[in-house]
């Protein structure tokens, strides 16, 4: 069956560190990949896209990065900051399913100490 | 400001009594969609539109209806609402661009209890 798999645990890391979340896929073939915040009681707010031809996307402290052998996302925070912590949901598009069909992970909660 | 805002926020509600939320964007989308979010299983997808008067199922159409009469709008009915339709439902709209990947917007969410 098809799967987007992130982790159900929270992570805890400490400020300034840099925080890394992961998204795995199996039995898609995504055109691409988005990553989006919520926060608690808020709609998911869009952060980053990577398409399945790139292997890297940053964007000011984010990093995305794309892995289509390994069907695996992965996003990093660096210099990570209280204010950082939220969830942090993976999202891919599959061919199949046009330019705006997204399926979703059910997300990571990322907490950051100071 | 550009958004996307859904109307209400948060609902109790009985079984079998109809409700409608609104969902209205301001920045001249094509596409919107309706997921709803349960612990757990993440977003999923419930109905989408391309444009107006185009609809089609998502991933969970069972048990609501939508209708595209306008660009701007896209309500959710729910036509006889069951304890399995609490969840919290998430409005969504996205330019539609041929040959272009594009993020969406997403509404602020409405908490909805089927008792």
């Amino acid at each position: 069956s098809q799967k987007i798999e992130q982790n159900s645990e929270a992570l805890n890391i400490q400020e300034g560190k840099t925080a890394t979340l992961t998204c795995n896929y199996t039995n898609y073939s995504p055109a691409y990949l988005q990553w989006y915040r919520q926060d608690p009681g808020r709609g998911p707010v869009f952060l980053l896209l990577i398409r399945e031809n790139e292997k890297e996307k940053r964007k000011e402290r984010l990093k995305v990065t794309f892995d289509t052998t390994l069907k695996q996302s992965l996003f990093h925070i660096t210099a990570s900051q209280p204010a950082d912590s939220a969830t942090y949901l993976c999202a891919l598009s599959p061919f199949s399913g046009g330019y705006n069909k997204l399926i979703f992970g059910a997300g990571t909660r990322l907490a950051v100490h100071p | 400001e550009a958004q996307v805002t859904q109307n209400p926020r948060y609902l109790i509600t009985v079984t079998g009594k109809k409700l409608t939320v609104t969902c209205s964007q301001n920045m001249n989308h094509e596409y919107m969609s309706w997921y709803r979010q349960d612990p757990g299983l993440g977003l999923r997808q419930i109905y989408y539109s391309m444009n107006v008067e185009v609809t089609d199922k998502g991933d969970v159409p069972e048990g609501y209806k939508v209708s595209r009469k306008e660009k701007r709008n896209f309500p959710l009915i729910l036509e006889s609402p069951s304890p399995n339709q609490t969840s919290l439902y998430f409005c969504a709209s996205s330019p539609r661009t041929s040959g272009t990947y594009n993020e969406q917007f997403f509404g602020p969410g409405t908490r909805l209890t089927v008792l």
